[in-house]
């Protein structure tokens, strides 16, 4: 069965550079999360898109923007990298019109910040 | 605010032994829970959740519980295998089949199986 796709699977960056996560979801799930999850810690939510459109923010910075396109997928822009910034990015797709809440991660992008 | 606290923080069992994990969360409206198996250096692997119309929800050597009352659900493993080691996690949302079901998780739980 098609997972969640993400890319790139490992990136370094330095400090205030920018950085772009992208997510492709499981086919005909229209609803994609992102997360972050730290080192030894549980993914914190970062922000949700429904339908292109975003429909629940968390604890994300301002620094970072993200946005769902017309194929469904998504990008993460990250700006003015900080080393905090340092993590593992996980996306996860839900059919939200067709399921009950249910959520597939991908396999997470790793994001270095030096 | 929303909070999910998970026990125990690690978990060491003998192949064929049973484990449990527990978790209690805090928000009266939260009516999905779902439980998530990592390994290392993988995202998180949905293994079962549970509704809260629901007490109970078996497959295979998994089960959950859940007591809506006492806002505890519980993963149970049977006769754990060494494959059965990793890292698990239980969330809570106030999954009602929308687009604002963010999962709140709790800390996680390293369950190690020794052979």
């Amino acid at each position: 069965a098609a997972g969640v796709i993400q890319s790139p699977r490992h990136l370094i960056k330095e400090k205030r550079e920018t950085a772009t996560l992208k997510c492709y979801p499981i086919p005909r799930h229209d609803t994609v999360y992102w997360y972050q999850q730290g080192p030894g810690q549980d993914p914190q939510f970062l922000i949700s898109f429904y339908e292109k459109m975003q429909s629940d923010k968390g604890s994300i910075p301002d620094r970072f923007s993200a946005q769902q396109f017309s194929d469904y997928h998504s990008e993460l822009n990250m700006s003015s990298l900080e080393l905090g910034d340092s993590a593992l990015y996980f996306c996860a797709s839900s059919p939200t019109g067709t399921g009950e809440g249910e959520q597939y991660f991908g396999p997470g992008t790793r994001l270095t910040v030096t | 605010g929303e909070n999910v606290e998970q026990h125990p923080s690690t978990l060491s069992v003998q192949e064929g032994d049973s484990a449990v994990i527990k978790c209690t969360y805090s928000d009266s409206a939260s009516n999905y829970f779902p439980w998530y198996k990592q390994e290392l250096g993988k995202g998180p692997q949905l293994i079962i959740d549970i509704r809260s119309n629901v007490g109970e929800k078996k497959d295979q050597r998994i089960a959950v519980t859940l007591n809506k009352t006492a806002k505890h659900f519980s993963l149970h493993i049977t006769e754990t295998q060494p494959e059965d080691s990793a890292v698990y996690f239980c969330a809570a949302s106030k999954g009602d089949g929308g687009a604002t079901n963010k999962l709140i998780f709790g800390t996680g739980t390293l369950l190690a199986v020794q052979p």
